[in-house]
């Protein structure tokens, strides 16, 4: 156990929605990192948030938007929904130069 | 993009046995870490390797890593039932940089 948490588990959209992802970061870690993951892929770098600021972003369009919160806790938006958002969304927590990241256990999106 | 390339994709071994998993990355790094996967679940840390060492040991793992040829390779011995997942190599320019994964191997130890 790693002390991530994410929410939902599960959940199940029809292209066009809106989604919100939620992830509770490690005690003492105050950067949170986003992660999708196709079936059968690697995990890809969405962005990293750090002091509530956007840290750095991969190769994902402006529909996928996030926060930080003062207890350094995140969440993740994708607004207009797409069939190719159908993945395993995995946050990950560590602390600001420190190179090991604390993953949760994801959660499964499918957009139908 | 994927930086990192494991080798095998798969890989099957009876219990006991060791297990030998490769990775390939194309840009110079910071370190290269192993992460392993239960039935698509969240990532677990295994072990760091900085790029100025060369071998690194955490119980059943050994780790090697060869900056000039730009691969590292992770060895599980005496492998368990319960090793069986996917394990990825990840790549990081510094500790603040996000981690470049590899599409992973998949593991299965035949009890």
């Amino acid at each position: 156990e790693t002390g991530v948490t994410q929410s939902p588990t599960h959940l199940i959209k029809t292209r066009g929605q809106q989604v919100t992802l939620r992830c509770s970061s490690q005690s003492g870690h105050n950067t949170v990192s986003w992660y999708q993951q196709a079936l059968g892929q690697g995990p890809q770098f969405i962005f990293q948030y750090y002091r509530e600021e956007e840290n750095g972003r991969g190769n994902f369009p402006p529909r996928f938007s996030g926060l930080q919160f003062p207890n350094y806790s995140s969440e993740l938006n994708v607004n207009a929904l797409e069939l190719d958002d159908s993945a395993l969304y995995l946050c990950a927590s560590s602390s600001y130069g420190v190179d090991t990241q604390y993953f949760g256990p994801g959660t499964r999106l499918t957009v139908l | 993009s994927q930086q990192g390339e494991e080798d095998p994709q798969a890989l099957s071994i009876q219990e006991g046995e060791n297990a030998t998993m490769n990775c390939s990355y194309k840009t110079s790094i910071n370190n290269l870490q192993w992460y392993r996967q239960n039935s698509g679940r969240g990532l677990v840390h295994l072990i760091l390797i900085r790029s100025n060492e060369r071998e690194k040991h955490s119980g059943r793992l050994r780790v090697t890593l060869d900056t000039s040829k730009k691969s590292s390779s992770l060895l599980i011995t005496a492998s368990r039932a319960a090793d069986t997942a996917s394990y990825f190599c990840a790549t990081a320019y510094s500790g603040n940089t996000p981690l470049v994964f590899g599409k992973g191997t998949r593991l299965s130890v035949i009890a």
